[in-house]
Formats: C-alpha cells, sequence, structure tokens
C-alpha cells in the first residue's frame, strides 16, 4: 500500500450502536499513526497520535488500535451519540515525518 | 485564548490574479503546515515550514508561495500558475513530530 486508504467512506450509524472504521497504511519506514475528527464547520481536531505496534488509546467513548506490522489501524465508537457524526481522518507519518492522509470516513449517526 | 486562526474565510480571485491566504498561530509552535482539500480526497501538503526562515515544498508546491518572517505567522499566496486554485485551504501548526492543531480554513473560488 503506497497511500493511506480509509474504509467504508461513509457510514450510517444508530444513535446507541457502536461502530468501527478502517485506515490502512504503508508498514514500510513507519513513524505514527494520527487520528483526527472533523466535526462540519469546525477544525479538524486531534484524538489519538500512535507509534506502537499494538499500541491502544481510548479517549471516552472513543478507542484505536495499531497494528504495524500489517500497516492497519481500527477506530472504535462505543455507543454512538448524534455529537459523534463528523469525519474521521488518518494519517500516516513516515521517519521523515510527512503525513500521507485518507480520505476519510464519515460517519453519520441517526437518531 | 491559545489557537489558529485563518483569514478570509471566504475568497474570490479573478483568473491571472495573484491572492495571499493569512494564517497565524500563538501556540508557540515551531512548524506550521498549509494544505489543500478537494472533495473525495485527503488533505494534500502543499507546504511546510520547521522553523522560521525556513520552508519546504510538499506534494502540491507548484503554483504557491510561502513566507515565514515571523514565527506566529506563514502566509501562502495562489499565483496565476496555479492551474486548478479552487479548493479549501487549511493550515495547522504543531511541535515537530505531534498532533497538528488546524485554522478553521479559507474556501477560495476562482471566477
Amino acid at each position: 500500500i503506497l497511500n493511506v486508504e480509509q474504509s467504508p467512506q461513509s457510514l450510517h450509524v444508530q444513535e446507541g450502536d457502536s461502530t468501527n472504521f478502517t485506515c490502512s497504511f504503508p508498514s514500510s519506514n513507519f513513524y505514527a499513526l494520527h487520528w483526527y475528527r472533523w466535526e462540519t464547520a469546525k477544525s479538524p481536531e486531534a484524538l489519538f497520535v500512535m507509534t506502537l505496534n499494538g499500541d491502544e488509546k481510548k479517549k471516552g467513548r472513543i478507542s484505536a488500535t495499531l497494528n504495524t506490522k500489517e500497516g492497519y489501524s481500527y477506530l472504535y465508537i462505543k455507543g454512538s451519540q448524534p455529537e459523534d457524526s463528523a469525519t474521521y481522518l488518518c494519517a500516516s507519518a513516515d521517519s521523515n515525518y510527512q503525513l500521507i492522509w485518507g480520505a476519510g470516513t464519515k460517519l453519520i449517526i441517526k437518531p | 485564548d491559545g489557537g489558529i486562526t485563518q483569514s478570509p474565510k471566504y475568497l474570490f480571485r479573478k483568473e491571472g490574479q495573484n491572492v495571499t491566504l493569512s494564517c497565524e498561530q500563538n501556540l508557540n509552535h515551531d512548524a506550521m503546515y498549509w494544505y489543500r482539500q478537494d472533495p473525495g480526497q485527503g488533505l494534500r501538503l502543499i507546504y511546510y515550514s520547521q522553523i522560521v526562515n525556513d520552508f519546504q515544498k510538499g506534494d502540491i508546491a507548484e503554483g504557491y508561495s510561502v513566507s515565514r518572517e515571523k514565527k506566529e505567522s506563514f502566509p501562502l499566496t495562489v499565483t496565476s500558475a496555479q492551474k486548478n486554485p479552487t479548493a479549501f485551504y487549511l493550515c495547522a501548526s504543531s511541535i515537530w513530530g505531534r498532533e497538528q492543531f488546524f485554522g478553521p480554513g479559507t474556501r477560495l473560488t476562482v471566477l
């Protein structure tokens, strides 16, 4: 994989349900994986920066895991709420700390 | 309040004109970045600066220019050489190697 790929492109989830989506990135020359949340009419906001294989980070109902050997990261949201509606971006950094960005997963929570 | 600001929010340009987008931060960050976003694509790096008086080309620098005369400021000029300048432009700053903090963006439209 030469680019950062996120799937799915968009996702509709019922309020209260849990969900997850994927970020795939080049596993060679890996340095760090970033997750950001971008709400409509706001600026992107950092969620997590992860560097170690097997790392798991958590912020409230949102958590992320990292597999640097196979080049993927999962973002999980437990018990989705309307305020979780946003586009979730991931970006992979190489050893020169150049970030390559995915196109994002647009999450829509249905009340 | 610490933060990063961009102006203007919306900008209209006639073909053949140069325009300058402003980006200011008071987070005391050494590193600053300019990204471009087009529909359905990830953020693409135009220019970045790790320190005052120094900047580097990103992936799509052609048709753009920047300056970094002050730590707080990183203006981006979109020149007439940029073939397709209509896009959403985001500025960010960070401690080098750490999560990035974004401004609200400028939407540029070429008439």
